[in-house]
Parts: structure tokens; sequence; C-alpha cells
């Protein structure tokens, strides 16, 4: 069955310091994987998607992200974040019909 | 579009009482989504639904939850009766059907947050 692991639960970075979110996958056939953020007391907004061709996906906000699929993995980056970035952030892989999220990764800016 | 819409923001109710939580999804779509989301155990999808059929409900922790659909533009989310361990934000998700798109975007609702005392 596909999973997602997000292995840091929470970071912090400074303001105008760059980004980098890890998400490593488990699925056997070639990943679908997305980047969601959730701001606080909102639901879940779309960042990027990855379905094949370049393996560096350009999303919105200034996030790209990363497929190597020899690591397993899809990390998220972002060369200079901005306060109004502060956020829980989530990667999904997707199966038949069903995303699988991962825990999430909370990300404080300090001023 | 108003995006998918989800009432009420906020439930606050009393352990043993009834919830029925509201999801209208984007017009068009014909995937609907809902979601748990907790600190303990993070996103988990509990039910979904194609062309107002219930495809996979094997995420509904137990009997006491239950999901329609009734029409394309509707579906619940009911809760009887509740405890207080369903206190969480609960999340309704639309996206198309169309086999051009299949593999499109979920538009989340903003969500319901519910608390059981």
């Amino acid at each position: 069955a596909q999973s997602v692991t997000q292995p840091d639960i929470h970071i912090t970075v400074s303001e105008g310091a760059s980004l980098e979110l890890r998400c490593n996958y488990s699925y056997g056939a070639t990943p679908y994987l997305f980047w969601y953020v959730q701001s606080p007391g909102q639901g879940l907004q779309l960042l990027l998607k990855y379905f094949s061709g370049d393996t560096l996906v350009q999303g919105i906000k200034g996030f790209e992200a990363e497929f190597k699929r020899s690591q397993s993995s899809f990390n998220l980056r972002k060369p200079s974040v901005h306060w109004s970035d502060a956020a829980e952030y989530f990667c999904a892989v997707k199966g038949a019909q069903k995303l699988v999220f991962g825990q999430g990764t909370r990300l404080t800016i300090n001023p | 579009d108003a995006g998918v819409i989800q009432s009420p923001r906020h439930e606050v109710t009393e352990m043993g009482q009834e919830v029925t939580l509201r999801c209208k999804p984007i017009s068009g779509h014909d995937y609907l989504f809902w979601y748990r989301q907790t600190m303990m155990r993070g996103l988990e999808l509990l039910i979904y639904f194609n062309n107002n059929v219930p495809i996979d409900d094997s995420g509904m922790p137990e009997d006491r939850f239950s999901a329609k659909m009734p029409n394309a533009s509707f579906s619940t989310l009911k809760i009887q009766p509740s405890e207080p361990r369903d206190s969480a934000v609960y999340f309704c998700a639309s996206r198309t059907g169309d086999l051009k798109r299949i593999l499109d975007t979920q538009y989340f609702g903003p969500g319901t947050r519910l608390t059981v005392l």
C-alpha cells in the first residue's frame, strides 16, 4: 500500500532563509505526488503536483519540488521564505482514486 | 466559483448528540471525499463518492459514522451518537471525474471544526 513519510514534524527558519521540507513515499508504480499547504484555520491548498516529465516542478508562491525516484523523495523547496509562508505543509501520493497524506510539517518563520 | 462549501464551520456539541456536517462540492465535480484531521492521526480519508455513489468507505471509523450524497451538489457526514474522541476537523474535497483530467487536483473546503464535550 502507498504511504508518505514527512520526517520533520516542525521546522523553524528565519525570514529570507531558504527552505527544504522532506517527503518520502512508498508506491509500487509511478507515483503521482502533491504538496498541499494549510494555513491556520483554512483548508488545504495545492502548491504543486508531479505526474511525469521534468522532475523539477514549479508551483505557486515561489515553491518548487524535485522528484527523485532513486531516493523515493519529493522534497519541497523555496529559496527565500516570507512570514506568510508559516503554515502546515502536507505531501501526498495518489493511489487509485485516493490521496494518501503524510503527517505534515509545521513551518514557523522567525522575523 | 465559490469552491467547496462546508457548514457549519464550527460545531460544539455534547457527547451522545447527533452531529451532521454538510458539504457542497464544486459544480461539475464527480468525486467527493470526506477527510478527518487530528493531531494524533493526521489527515485520514473517511469515504469517497463517485457520481453520488459511495465507492470506498473503509476509512469510516465505526458504525456511528455515516455519509450520504443524495445528489451531485450535496453530501452529509453524520455522527450518531457523538463521542469526545470524534473531536477533529472534518474536510470535504471534490474533483472532476473527466477522464482526460483523471489526475486532476482535489479541491478542499475550509473544514468543520467539531468539538464533542
